[in-house]
């Protein structure tokens, strides 16, 4: 059974640092891209992009490159997002997901629960 | 970047009806690659269609997706309460891959 369990809520101040996971299991990790969400409340699906955990390939929404990284640990078959400075306007629930297939150009499958990041002063 | 424009914004109907929800690309998707999700309140997306109008796994055949080019349906025949959600969009042909805002189907 594919699973994408994601850590816990965060609560931050703006100005501070963070990373979030996604802990994947059920399939082989390497072998597809994982991609990052964004809801804000009460809005829409935002694409974050997408990372390949074995080609260390990541594909970054103009909206979010330079705001965000990607990474993944393929020892752990986890996968990462993280900011270096939070802004009040990232408050946010973060999905992970995964593509439906073994390429790049696919729907997604597989969701995580999604973690919830509140960004306060 | 493809932009998608979904509408309406929220649909007012009553168990039974028939729902239909439009999709609109600001330029012609390749490959139909086009899908639908629903998303319920506290829950994450589930994918409903990939490539305009094949279903997903489990998913009742009263729910039907079809268009091409830049417009794209998606249809529920007979709405069952289980289906009052929030329905989004997704292009993902080329990067970056993008969502519609969403449609709400509420209850009239």
């Amino acid at each position: 059974e594919v699973q994408l369990v994601q850590s816990g809520a965060e609560v931050r101040k703006p100005g501070e640092s963070l990373r979030i996971s996604c802990k994947a299991s059920g399939f082989s990790f390497t072998n597809y891209w994982i991609g990052w969400v964004r809801q804000m409340p009460g809005k829409g699906l935002e694409w974050m992009g997408l990372i390949h955990p074995d080609k260390s390939k990541t594909e970054y929404s103009p909206s979010f490159e330079g705001r965000v990284t990607f990474s993944a640990d393929k020892s752990i078959t986890t996968a990462y997002v993280q900011w270096s400075s939070l802004q009040t306007s990232d408050t946010a629930t973060y999905y992970c997901a995964r593509l439906s297939g073994d390429g790049y150009s696919w729907p997604f499958r597989f969701w995580g629960l999604g973690t919830l990041v509140t960004v306060s002063s | 970047e493809i932009v998608l424009t979904q509408s309406p914004g929220t649909l007012s109907l009553s168990p039974g009806e028939r729902a239909t929800l439009s999709c609109r690309a600001s330029q012609s998707i390749s490959s139909n690659s086009l899908a639908w999700y629903q998303q319920k309140p506290g829950q994450a997306p589930r994918l409903l269609f990939y490539g305009v109008s094949g279903r997903a796994t489990g998913i009742p055949d009263r729910f039907s997706g079809s268009g091409s080019g830049t417009d794209f349906t998606l249809t529920i025949s007979r709405l069952e309460p289980e289906d009052f959600a929030v329905y989004h969009c997704e292009h993902y042909g080329s990067s970056p891959h993008t969502f519609g805002q969403g449609t709400k189907v509420e209850i009239k």
